[in-house]
Protein backbone atom coordinates (compact mmCIF):
# COMPACT_ATOMS: atom_id res chain seq x y z
CA UNK A 1 0.00 0.00 0.00
CA UNK A 2 1.19 3.46 -1.19
CA UNK A 3 2.32 5.67 1.89
CA UNK A 4 2.48 9.18 1.92
CA UNK A 5 4.13 10.73 4.81
CA UNK A 6 4.54 14.97 5.50
CA UNK A 7 6.09 16.68 8.40
CA UNK A 8 5.61 18.47 10.14
CA UNK A 9 1.48 18.30 10.03
CA UNK A 10 1.10 21.47 11.96
CA UNK A 11 3.51 24.77 11.79
CA UNK A 12 3.63 27.52 13.01
CA UNK A 13 5.98 30.65 12.00
CA UNK A 14 6.86 34.20 12.11
CA UNK A 15 6.96 36.33 9.29
CA UNK A 16 10.44 36.72 7.41
CA UNK A 17 11.51 32.98 8.37
CA UNK A 18 12.45 30.07 6.16
CA UNK A 19 11.20 26.72 6.70
CA UNK A 20 11.20 23.45 4.31
CA UNK A 21 7.82 21.46 4.65
CA UNK A 22 9.10 16.74 3.76
CA UNK A 23 7.15 14.97 2.27
CA UNK A 24 8.75 11.27 2.25
CA UNK A 25 6.24 8.09 -0.42
CA UNK A 26 6.68 4.48 -0.31
CA UNK A 27 6.21 4.21 -4.11
CA UNK A 28 9.01 4.51 -7.03
CA UNK A 29 6.85 7.26 -8.36
CA UNK A 30 8.60 9.86 -10.05
CA UNK A 31 6.11 12.11 -10.39
CA UNK A 32 5.06 14.20 -6.96
CA UNK A 33 2.64 16.86 -6.71
CA UNK A 34 1.93 19.62 -3.91
CA UNK A 35 -1.37 21.51 -3.66
CA UNK A 36 -2.66 24.54 -1.56
CA UNK A 37 -5.72 24.40 0.53
CA UNK A 38 -7.09 27.60 2.32
CA UNK A 39 -10.01 26.63 5.07
CA UNK A 40 -13.10 25.67 3.61
CA UNK A 41 -11.75 25.79 0.01
CA UNK A 42 -10.78 23.73 -2.81
CA UNK A 43 -7.39 22.63 -3.83
CA UNK A 44 -5.03 24.89 -5.99
CA UNK A 45 -2.14 23.42 -7.41
CA UNK A 46 1.34 24.51 -7.01
CA UNK A 47 3.78 22.54 -8.34
CA UNK A 48 4.07 19.25 -10.58
CA UNK A 49 7.04 17.50 -10.13
CA UNK A 50 7.75 14.95 -13.31
CA UNK A 51 11.50 13.81 -12.51
CA UNK A 52 14.16 13.22 -10.39
CA UNK A 53 15.94 16.01 -9.16
CA UNK A 54 13.34 18.59 -10.26
CA UNK A 55 13.14 22.13 -8.71
CA UNK A 56 10.38 23.90 -9.64
CA UNK A 57 10.18 28.16 -7.94
CA UNK A 58 6.83 30.39 -7.59
CA UNK A 59 7.63 33.61 -5.59
CA UNK A 60 8.39 32.45 -2.25
CA UNK A 61 8.10 28.87 -2.63
CA UNK A 62 10.35 26.34 -3.49
CA UNK A 63 9.95 22.51 -4.51
CA UNK A 64 12.20 20.28 -5.38
CA UNK A 65 12.29 15.77 -6.02
CA UNK A 66 14.63 13.41 -5.08
CA UNK A 67 13.38 10.38 -6.34
CA UNK A 68 16.28 7.96 -5.12
CA UNK A 69 15.50 9.56 -1.53
CA UNK A 70 11.22 8.83 -1.97
CA UNK A 71 11.27 12.75 -0.65
CA UNK A 72 10.37 16.05 -1.57
CA UNK A 73 10.74 19.45 -0.21
CA UNK A 74 8.58 22.83 -0.26
CA UNK A 75 10.52 25.31 1.31
CA UNK A 76 9.48 28.86 2.44
CA UNK A 77 11.93 31.63 1.84
CA UNK A 78 10.64 34.60 3.98
CA UNK A 79 6.79 33.76 4.66
CA UNK A 80 4.44 36.27 4.50
CA UNK A 81 1.26 36.17 6.11
CA UNK A 82 -0.72 35.58 2.65
CA UNK A 83 1.09 31.98 2.35
CA UNK A 84 -1.23 30.53 5.89
CA UNK A 85 -2.74 27.53 4.04
CA UNK A 86 -2.66 23.78 4.64
CA UNK A 87 -0.41 22.02 1.94
CA UNK A 88 -0.49 18.79 0.85
CA UNK A 89 1.66 16.65 -1.03
CA UNK A 90 0.43 13.98 -3.67
CA UNK A 91 1.67 10.93 -5.27
CA UNK A 92 0.74 9.08 -8.58
CA UNK A 93 1.23 5.75 -7.39
CA UNK A 94 2.07 4.44 -11.49
CA UNK A 95 3.20 7.39 -13.08
CA UNK A 96 0.38 7.11 -15.59
CA UNK A 97 -2.95 8.63 -13.94
CA UNK A 98 -4.26 4.84 -13.32
CA UNK A 99 -4.91 5.07 -9.08
CA UNK A 100 -5.42 8.98 -8.59
CA UNK A 101 -3.37 9.99 -6.35
CA UNK A 102 -2.54 9.22 -3.27
CA UNK A 103 -2.31 12.46 -0.62
CA UNK A 104 -0.43 12.88 2.33
CA UNK A 105 -2.50 14.32 6.21
CA UNK A 106 -1.44 17.84 4.91
CA UNK A 107 0.64 20.40 7.03
CA UNK A 108 -1.43 23.11 8.51
CA UNK A 109 1.00 26.31 8.37
CA UNK A 110 0.14 29.02 10.01
CA UNK A 111 2.40 32.64 9.49
CA UNK A 112 2.49 35.24 12.28
CA UNK A 113 3.34 38.56 11.74
CA UNK B 1 -11.04 29.20 -9.75
CA UNK B 2 -9.70 25.94 -11.80
CA UNK B 3 -12.26 25.59 -14.38
CA UNK B 4 -14.39 22.50 -12.87
CA UNK B 5 -17.80 22.93 -11.55
CA UNK B 6 -20.03 21.03 -8.77
CA UNK B 7 -23.21 20.99 -8.03
CA UNK B 8 -24.57 21.52 -5.19
CA UNK B 9 -22.05 23.74 -3.19
CA UNK B 10 -23.94 22.13 0.04
CA UNK B 11 -26.07 19.07 0.57
CA UNK B 12 -27.82 18.17 4.15
CA UNK B 13 -29.13 14.73 4.35
CA UNK B 14 -30.42 12.25 6.66
CA UNK B 15 -28.89 8.60 7.23
CA UNK B 16 -30.25 6.30 4.62
CA UNK B 17 -30.89 8.42 1.88
CA UNK B 18 -29.47 9.23 -1.38
CA UNK B 19 -28.30 11.76 -2.60
CA UNK B 20 -26.33 12.40 -6.25
CA UNK B 21 -23.18 14.89 -6.72
CA UNK B 22 -22.72 16.51 -9.90
CA UNK B 23 -19.35 17.66 -11.62
CA UNK B 24 -18.45 19.23 -14.76
CA UNK B 25 -14.84 18.97 -16.13
CA UNK B 26 -12.90 21.60 -17.45
CA UNK B 27 -13.61 21.99 -21.17
CA UNK B 28 -11.18 19.59 -23.48
CA UNK B 29 -10.35 17.01 -20.69
CA UNK B 30 -11.34 13.54 -20.56
CA UNK B 31 -10.57 12.48 -17.41
CA UNK B 32 -12.80 12.85 -13.79
CA UNK B 33 -11.66 12.16 -10.60
CA UNK B 34 -13.69 11.65 -7.31
CA UNK B 35 -12.24 12.37 -4.14
CA UNK B 36 -13.64 12.62 -0.74
CA UNK B 37 -12.23 14.55 1.97
CA UNK B 38 -13.18 13.86 6.42
CA UNK B 39 -11.45 14.49 9.36
CA UNK B 40 -11.03 11.50 9.68
CA UNK B 41 -9.84 9.79 7.03
CA UNK B 42 -8.28 13.19 5.19
CA UNK B 43 -7.98 13.28 1.36
CA UNK B 44 -9.06 10.01 0.20
CA UNK B 45 -8.90 8.68 -3.95
CA UNK B 46 -12.77 7.22 -4.55
CA UNK B 47 -12.63 6.42 -8.38
CA UNK B 48 -11.48 7.53 -11.85
CA UNK B 49 -13.11 8.08 -15.47
CA UNK B 50 -11.74 8.60 -18.79
CA UNK B 51 -14.08 8.93 -21.81
CA UNK B 52 -16.80 7.59 -20.19
CA UNK B 53 -15.04 4.52 -18.83
CA UNK B 54 -14.15 3.57 -15.61
CA UNK B 55 -10.68 3.98 -15.16
CA UNK B 56 -9.51 3.26 -11.20
CA UNK B 57 -10.61 2.70 -8.45
CA UNK B 58 -9.76 3.62 -4.80
CA UNK B 59 -11.20 3.51 -1.77
CA UNK B 60 -14.57 3.91 -2.43
CA UNK B 61 -17.51 1.93 -0.79
CA UNK B 62 -20.09 -0.21 -2.56
CA UNK B 63 -22.80 2.09 -1.42
CA UNK B 64 -21.23 4.89 -3.47
CA UNK B 65 -21.06 4.35 -7.45
CA UNK B 66 -20.15 6.39 -10.25
CA UNK B 67 -20.42 7.47 -13.60
CA UNK B 68 -19.80 9.64 -16.53
CA UNK B 69 -21.61 10.34 -19.23
CA UNK B 70 -21.42 11.34 -23.11
CA UNK B 71 -20.98 14.99 -22.51
CA UNK B 72 -18.34 13.74 -19.94
CA UNK B 73 -20.01 15.45 -17.08
CA UNK B 74 -20.30 12.77 -14.23
CA UNK B 75 -22.44 12.15 -11.15
CA UNK B 76 -21.24 10.16 -7.77
CA UNK B 77 -24.60 8.55 -6.08
CA UNK B 78 -24.20 7.70 -2.12
CA UNK B 79 -26.76 5.60 -1.09
CA UNK B 80 -27.95 4.33 2.43
CA UNK B 81 -25.78 7.71 3.80
CA UNK B 82 -24.31 6.86 7.03
CA UNK B 83 -23.15 9.60 9.90
CA UNK B 84 -19.58 8.72 8.74
CA UNK B 85 -20.38 10.11 5.05
CA UNK B 86 -20.54 13.55 5.79
CA UNK B 87 -17.51 15.01 4.48
CA UNK B 88 -16.43 17.49 1.04
CA UNK B 89 -16.69 15.62 -2.07
CA UNK B 90 -14.21 17.03 -4.43
CA UNK B 91 -13.91 16.38 -8.59
CA UNK B 92 -11.02 16.82 -10.53
CA UNK B 93 -10.44 16.53 -13.71
CA UNK B 94 -7.13 16.17 -16.44
CA UNK B 95 -6.72 16.36 -19.84
CA UNK B 96 -5.86 12.89 -20.91
CA UNK B 97 -6.30 9.70 -18.88
CA UNK B 98 -2.56 10.40 -17.10
CA UNK B 99 -3.44 12.67 -13.96
CA UNK B 100 -0.60 14.85 -14.96
CA UNK B 101 -1.53 17.61 -13.30
CA UNK B 102 -5.47 17.30 -11.55
CA UNK B 103 -7.76 20.34 -11.68
CA UNK B 104 -10.11 20.23 -8.48
CA UNK B 105 -13.51 21.50 -8.30
CA UNK B 106 -14.71 23.31 -5.58
CA UNK B 107 -16.22 20.36 -3.83
CA UNK B 108 -19.68 19.63 -2.10
CA UNK B 109 -20.06 19.47 1.17
CA UNK B 110 -22.45 16.65 2.66
CA UNK B 111 -24.04 16.47 6.03
CA UNK B 112 -25.89 14.05 6.95
CA UNK B 113 -27.65 13.90 9.89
Amino acid sequence: ELKVEQNPLFLSMQEGKNYTIYCNYSTTSDRLYWYRQDPGKSLESLFVLLSNGAVKQEGRLMASLDTKARLSTLHITAAVHDLSATYFCAVDERGGGADGLTFGKGTHLIIQP
Amino acid sequence: DSGVTQTPKHLITATGQRVTLRCSPRSGDLSVYWYQQSLDQGLQFLIQYYNGEERAKGNILERFSAQQFPDLHSELNLSSLELGDSALYFCASSPSGSSYEQYFGPGTRLTVT
